[in-house]
């Protein structure tokens, strides 16, 4: 148990379906991260939040939405997606502007049929 | 932009041995370095943190290394067993503090 929580542990979507992803810290972290993990690729960052504000958004197609509501908790909003969106998605949490260990949850993985 | 590789892909000791697990990266411009393992479909445990001031960090049977001016860490393992069997990941963390770049992987595997 890493403390980083993530909901659902496996997700099945259509590719009209809109669903969403949440991850939750209460470590006192105040950054986190959206990372995706397809098969034979390295973690690709997805989105970071620090302080609850957006500050990196790696040009990520916009049917994939990010929220975060406050420190403890990110989402990642699901719409129209593609088959090759299928993969691990892992949240992370971390001190922004500290060197502190940076936290995994165990990820959902997403099939997009 | 930072890249992160990691040598070998693939490794597959018996039991017992000593092992040492590489990372390279081409920016030197970074806050800390940390390995994390990973099982298969799980998400990453983090194992040992080195800040950028450091030379190494140990935990239990792991020791980790830092070359920050060559842009490379290592992750000593010593004494394997089959429990260790994993994919190791390093990440780096560069000075802007909110990302961090991870190399693909190395998959350990430990023959009993």
């Amino acid at each position: 148990e890493t403390g980083v929580t993530q909901t659902p542990r496996h997700l099945v979507m259509g590719m009209t379906n809109k669903k969403s992803l949440k991850c939750e810290q209460h470590l006192g972290h105040n950054a986190m991260y959206w990372y995706k993990q397809s098969a034979k690729k390295p973690l690709e960052l997805m989105f970071v939040y620090s302080l609850e504000e957006r500050v990196e958004n790696n040009s990520v197609p916009s049917r994939f939405s990010p929220e975060c509501p406050n420190s403890s908790h990110l989402f990642l909003h699901l719409h129209t997606l593609q088959p090759e969106d299928s993969a691990l998605y892992l949240c992370a949490s971390s001190q922004a502007f500290r060197g502190s260990y940076a936290f995994f949850g165990q990820g959902t993985r997403l099939t997009v049929v | 932009k930072q890249e992160v590789t990691q040598i070998p892909a693939a490794l597959s000791v018996p039991e017992g041995e000593n092992l040492v697990l590489n990372c390279s990266f081409t920016d030197s411009a970074i806050y800390n370095l940390q390995w994390f393992r990973q099982d298969p479909g799980k998400g990453l445990t983090s194992l040992l943190l080195i800040q950028s001031s450091q030379r190494e960090q140990t935990s239990g049977r792991l020791n980790a290394s830092l070359d920050k001016s060559s842009g490379r860490s290592t992750l000593y393992i010593a004494a394997s067993q089959p429990g260790d069997s994993a994919t190791y990941l390093c990440a780096v963390r560069p000075e802007d503090f909110n990302k961090f770049y991870f190399g693909s992987g190395t998959k350990l595997n430990v023959k009993p």
